[in-house]
């Protein structure tokens, strides 16, 4: 019920193309779906995240998009770039519980 | 400013010393977290502290030891570890532990033990 799984779990793409990777989810509880990018040797830091409200939210090249009703949400990066080569994790927390997260995917933008 | 900050970044410690890792954050946020996370692998939480009080211990072995002195402040003590408890050490924080949304992460300490 606390799972949330994530694909794929490496993921090469040329500069300008879109990455993608996805998430689903099984805690129809959840409420709160935030993505986080990882460089090397650094903390995680908090990328974007929507609610179930909306299907979608874009904040400059990166956009989720949530389907509420198969229980999935995917990152969608822009244009990539090389300076996105990161691990990426996507999330799942609802109040008064921590946050559940995916096994992370490791993205490398070649030039 | 949603800085959490860690000290120190690096830390090379035998199995029978005793360190201290320690977190900050001024962002006025009463939840503080420590994550344990492992080579290509999600955080994993270990401690979660609520308004300086500690609200969830995820099992972790009596070796490890947090600390809330404060609001602003969060330690963990650490005493005869493993050479598998070698990993990276996260502090993270949110608002209230009721709304673990938006969780910030502080670098995190690189811990070795040899």
């Amino acid at each position: 019920q606390q799972q949330v799984k994530q694909s794929p779990q490496s993921l090469i793409v040329q500069k300008g193309g879109i990455s993608i990777i996805n998430c689903a989810y099984e805690n129809t509880a959840f409420d709160y779906f935030p993505w986080y990018q990882q460089f090397p040797g650094k903390g995680p830091a908090l990328l974007i995240a929507i609610r179930p409200d909306v299907s979608e939210k874009k904040e400059g090249r990166f956009t989720i998009s949530f389907n509420k009703s198969a229980k999935q949400f995917s990152l969608h990066i822009m244009d990539s770039q090389p300076g996105d080569s990161a691990t990426y994790f996507c999330a799942a927390g609802r109040a008064g519980n921590m946050l559940t997260f995916g096994g992370g995917t490791r993205l490398m933008v070649k030039p | 400013d949603t800085e959490v900050t860690q000290t120190p970044k690096h830390l090379v410690m035998g199995m029978t010393n005793k360190k201290s890792l320690k977190c900050e954050q001024h962002m006025g946020h009463r939840a503080m977290y420590w994550y344990k996370q492992k080579a290509k692998k999600p955080p994993e939480l270990m401690f979660v502290y609520s308004y300086e009080k500690l609200s969830i211990n995820e099992s972790v072995p009596s070796r490890f030891s947090p600390e809330c002195p404060n609001s602003s402040l969060l330690n963990l003590h650490l005493h005869a570890l493993q050479p598998e408890d070698s990993a990276l050490y996260l502090c993270a924080s949110s608002q209230n532990r009721d709304s673990p949304y938006e969780q910030y992460f502080g670098p995190g300490t690189r811990l070795t033990v040899t």
